[in-house]
């Protein structure tokens, strides 16, 4: 089936981690996104490619890094440098159109212990 | 800049009642979409439907409707005769023509149905 593949689902991180959230899409799309949801609070972005070895800056991109190597990878990195990294991530991909929907992972829960 | 307010936090009604979740959206861009999204526990955003900016005609789709105005920036979510399943998280989002960005979300609304 196509569509996008989040992991882990759930991932613990100690203070002073880095750790690596794992994105794939098989739906052939040019753009893929990374979101962090908070509790109460909407979709914020982080990072967006829409091109292969290309990626732009979102609206809350410090303490994060992302590449993109592969058309269908999107691998985003929260590193120590993410004071408050707890959160709900989604990925998500889309034609890279803006009339066009983007197509939602399953999400990956981040929790730092 | 593009922004996407849904005023209501939390809304609970008892199966069958209708419901309407508003959105309200500003932008500069005379080119631009509107979407809302469903997301339920399990945390996946699900797509519900697109309207771009030239069509105005509301759209009804089984329980659910649609009520896009211009005049007023709204683009407000109807469910009629709701049921427990509906109960989600329901984003409203907008991006515009020529933006790689993509979507603005709105903050949610918590819809809660109960039986």
């Amino acid at each position: 089936d196509g569509g996008i593949t989040q992991s882990p689902k759930y991932l613990f991180r100690k203070e002073g981690q880095n750790v690596t959230l794992s994105c794939e899409q098989n739906l052939n799309h040019d753009a893929m996104y990374w979101y962090r949801q908070d509790p109460g609070q909407g979709l914020r972005l982080i990072y967006y490619s829409q091109i292969v070895n290309d990626f732009q800056k979102g609206d809350i991109a410090e303490g994060y890094s992302v590449s993109r190597e592969k058309k269908e990878s999107f691998p985003l990195t929260v590193t120590s440098a993410q004071k408050n990294p707890t959160a709900f991530y989604l990925c998500a991909s889309s034609p890279r159109l803006a009339r066009t929907e983007a197509f939602f992972g399953q999400g990956t829960r981040l929790t730092v212990v | 800049a593009q922004k996407v307010t849904q005023a209501q936090t939390e809304i609970s009604v008892v199966e069958k009642e209708d419901v309407t979740l508003d959105c309200v959206y500003e932008t500069r861009d005379t080119t631009y979409y509107l979407f809302w999204y469903k997301q339920p526990p399990s945390g996946e955003l699900v797509f519900l439907i697109r309207r771009n900016s030239f069509d105005e005609q509301n759209e009804i789709s089984g329980r659910y409707s649609w009520n896009f105005q211009k005049s007023t920036s709204s683009f407000n979510f109807t469910i009629t005769a709701s049921q427990v399943v509906d109960s989600a998280v329901y984003f409203c989002a907008l991006s515009v023509a020529g933006s790689a960005r993509q979507l603005t979300f709105g903050s949610g609304t918590q819809l809660t149905v109960l039986p």
